[in-house]
C-alpha cells in the first residue's frame, strides 16, 4: 500500500525579517539541487539552483547554501514579504535524469 | 512560448471510472515527469518518460496506473477503476535535454466521489 504522508512543517516569520528554510537530501551522489516555490492552487515554480561544486549561490533576495558534508541545503529569503508566503520544496538530482523532491515547508509571513 | 499545459484542470470521477490526465510539455522538451500531491503534503514522484519510452516508473502503483508519452501528442497519465484514495493533484513537469530545471504545469485536480 501507499506510505503514510507527512504533513508539511511550517515556518512563520514577520514581514521584513529574514527566513531560512532547511532541507536534508538523501543521496551523497546528487550533483544538482533546485529550490521551488509553490503557491496555493498552482504548480511549483523555480527559484534558484546550485551545483554540487558550489557552496553558495545568490539570487535576488534569495541565497542557497549547500553543505555536502551533512547533506543539507538551505534557502535564505531576505526581507520576507507577504508574497513569499508559499510552500517551498528542495529537489535533488539523484541520477542523470531524475529529480526527487523533499517534503516541503510552508512559509507564512505575518504582516 | 507556452509553458507546460495540463488538462483538465479539474476532473471529477465516480469510483470505478477511468481518469485520463494530459500533459503537453514545453516546446522542445522531450523529458516529462508526473508527480502526485495530496493536500498539505509534498510532491511524490510517479513516473519519468522520454518520447515513446518509460525511463523510471518506480513511483507509480503497479495496478490501475499507466503513463505514456507518444511520439506525437501529449503525455497521458491514465488511472483505471479510480478509488477515493486517488483524489489528489497530479502535476506534470518537463525539461529540455541538457538542463536540470523542471518546468511545471498548473496541475490536474482529480476528485473521486
Amino acid at each position: 500500500g501507499e506510505s503514510v504522508g507527512l504533513h508539511l512543517p511550517t515556518l512563520s516569520v514577520q514581514e521584513g525579517d529574514n527566513s531560512i528554510i532547511n532541507c536534508a537530501y538523501s543521496n551523497s551522489a546528487s550533483d544538482y539541487f533546485i529550490w521551488y516555490k509553490q503557491e496555493s492552487g498552482k504548480g511549483p515554480q523555480f527559484i534558484i539552483d546550485i551545483r554540487s561544486n558550489m557552496d553558495k549561490r545568490q539570487g535576488q533576495r534569495v541565497t542557497v547554501l549547500l553543505n555536502k558534508t551533512v547533506k543539507h541545503l538551505s534557502l535564505q529569503i531576505a526581507a520576507t514579504q507577504p508574497g513569499d508566503s508559499a510552500v517551498y520544496f528542495c529537489a535533488e538530482n539523484i541520477l542523470v535524469d531524475d529529480m526527487r523532491f523533499g517534503a516541503g515547508t510552508r512559509l507564512t509571513v505575518k504582516p | 512560448n507556452a509553458g507546460v499545459m495540463q488538462n483538465p484542470r479539474h476532473l471529477v470521477r465516480r469510483r470505478g471510472q477511468e481518469a485520463r490526465l494530459r500533459c503537453s510539455p514545453m516546446k522542445g522538451h522531450s523529458h516529462v515527469y508526473w508527480y502526485r500531491q495530496l493536500p498539505e503534503e509534498g510532491l511524490k514522484f510517479m513516473v519519468y518518460l522520454q518520447k515513446e519510452n518509460i525511463i523510471d516508473e518506480s513511483g507509480m502503483p503497479k495496478e490501475r496506473f499507466s503513463a505514456e508519452f507518444p511520439k506525437e501528442g501529449p503525455s497521458i497519465l491514465r488511472i483505471q477503476q479510480v478509488v477515493r484514495g486517488d483524489s489528489a493533484a497530479y502535476f506534470c513537469a518537463s525539461r529540455g535535454a541538457h538542463t536540470g530545471e523542471l518546468f511545471f504545469g498548473e496541475g490536474s485536480r482529480l476528485t473521486v466521489l
